[in-house]
This record gives structure tokens, sequence and C-alpha cells, in this order.
């Protein structure tokens, strides 16, 4: 079955940007059908959707992050990559990737990863 | 803020059922995009649990199931489990954001 893998610094200092990168195996990103996403969860909060991409390279973010991030996706390696800039202690947080339909839920999803962002 | 609204918590003794609603809007839950729910253990993932309103995928047991009435949601979790304890999240669509959106989540402790 289908598996992901958030991979990634752990620590990223203020005003930099921050880079992670999803590894999917057991499936191909090319298949088509699918929309490859960016979740984080702050400390102790909730679930927020950052955004999502599409095998062909077609992208859409969330209004309040869209200044910000970009997301991309290389099918010959099977993964997806997340960029998010001008990064400030608000973004310290577990980032998630994970498969979905454009309208549906998510699953699976990877393990999460802690990005910490600190001097 | 979260655009779907939840309670903060939600408490039952052990065989017990409880429920946890999911509040959204006209541009999510009332424009007719399917409600899914997930379970999240403490340090780990969330776990897909309800899809499409009250649809369960393989594996995950009958003690769970959902609803969808209007703008809101309902999760319901009968004959309560020491093991259901964890967060509960809901999420759907929202049309004026053209991207998914989450509850705040519920914290189910079982007494």
């Amino acid at each position: 079955q289908v598996q992901l893998q958030e991979s990634g610094p752990g620590l990223v200092k203020p005003s930099q940007t921050l880079s992670l990168t999803c590894i999917v195996s057991g499936g191909s990103i090319s298949s088509g059908g699918y929309y490859w996403n960016w979740i984080r969860q702050h400390p102790g909060k909730g679930l927020e959707w950052i955004g999502y991409i599409y095998y062909s390279g077609s992208a859409y973010y969330n209004p309040s992050l869209m200044s910000r991030v970009t997301i991309s996706v290389d099918t010959s390696k099977n993964q997806f990559s997340l960029k998010l800039n001008s990064v400030t202690a608000a973004d310290t947080a577990v980032y998630y990737c994970a498969r979905s339909l454009r309208t549906g839920w998510f699953d699976p999803w990877g393990q999460g990863t802690l990005v910490t962002v600190s001097s | 803020q979260s655009v779907l609204t939840q309670p903060p918590s939600v408490s039952g003794a052990p065989g017990q059922r409880v429920t946890i609603s999911c509040t959204g809007s006209s541009s999510n839950i009332g424009a007719g995009f399917a409600v899914h729910w997930y379970q999240q253990l403490p340090g780990t993932a969330p776990k897909f649990l309800i899809y499409d309103n009250n649809n369960r995928p393989s594996g995950v047991p009958d003690r769970f199931s959902g609803s969808k009435s209007d703008t809101s949601a309902s999760l319901a979790i009968t004959g309560l489990q020491a093991e259901d304890e964890a967060d509960y999240y809901c999420q759907s669509y929202d049309s004026s954001l053209s991207g998914s959106v989450f509850g705040g989540g519920t914290k189910l402790t079982v007494l």
C-alpha cells in the first residue's frame, strides 16, 4: 500500500526558508487521481491544511499562507516538496504530508516531522 | 480560529456512548461537501476513521459512526473503551477557500 515519509531539517532559523520533502512509496504520483498535501499541527493545537499539488504540477495553497508557500512535485523521484519562506516561531509545528482526492479525505499520512524555528 | 467548530472536550465512562459535534457553514458542510473524521493518539499522525459522512474504512470498529445534517456533522462512539481516549478531528472542503478545512479537535477522555 502507499506510504509517505517526510524528510528535512528539524531546525530552521527565523527569516529563513523551511524545506521538506515527502517521499512516496508503494504507488506512483504520476498515476493521477490523487492530490498530494501538506498539513501542519502547531504544538498542542489542531490541524491546518497548507496546500496540495497534483502530478501535473498544478498547486493550490491555503490563502492564509499563500504568499510564503511553494509546493512542487518531482515525478521522476516520486516525491513532492514544501517550501515556506520567511519563517518565524509561529511556523514551529509538526508537518505532515498526506494523499487525498481533491475534496476528499486524507489517507495515508506520513508520520510527521517536527520543525522548530529558532535561532 | 478553525473554520469547523468542535467542542474542546468530551468524556464518558467505559461502555457509554459519546458524540462529538462538528459545525460548519454554507460554504463547506452546508454546501454538501462530505465530512471526514480522524483519530489522533498522542505523538502519532492522525488516523483516518470515517469518510464521506458515515462510512468506515476497513479495520475501523463499528462502534464508530458518523452522521451529517444541514451545516453540521457528528461522530458517535458506542461501547467506550480506554483505547478510544484520543483527539478527534472533523474535516471537510470549503468552496470559499477552495481547500480543506479542519475542526479544532475534541479531546475524548474515558473516565
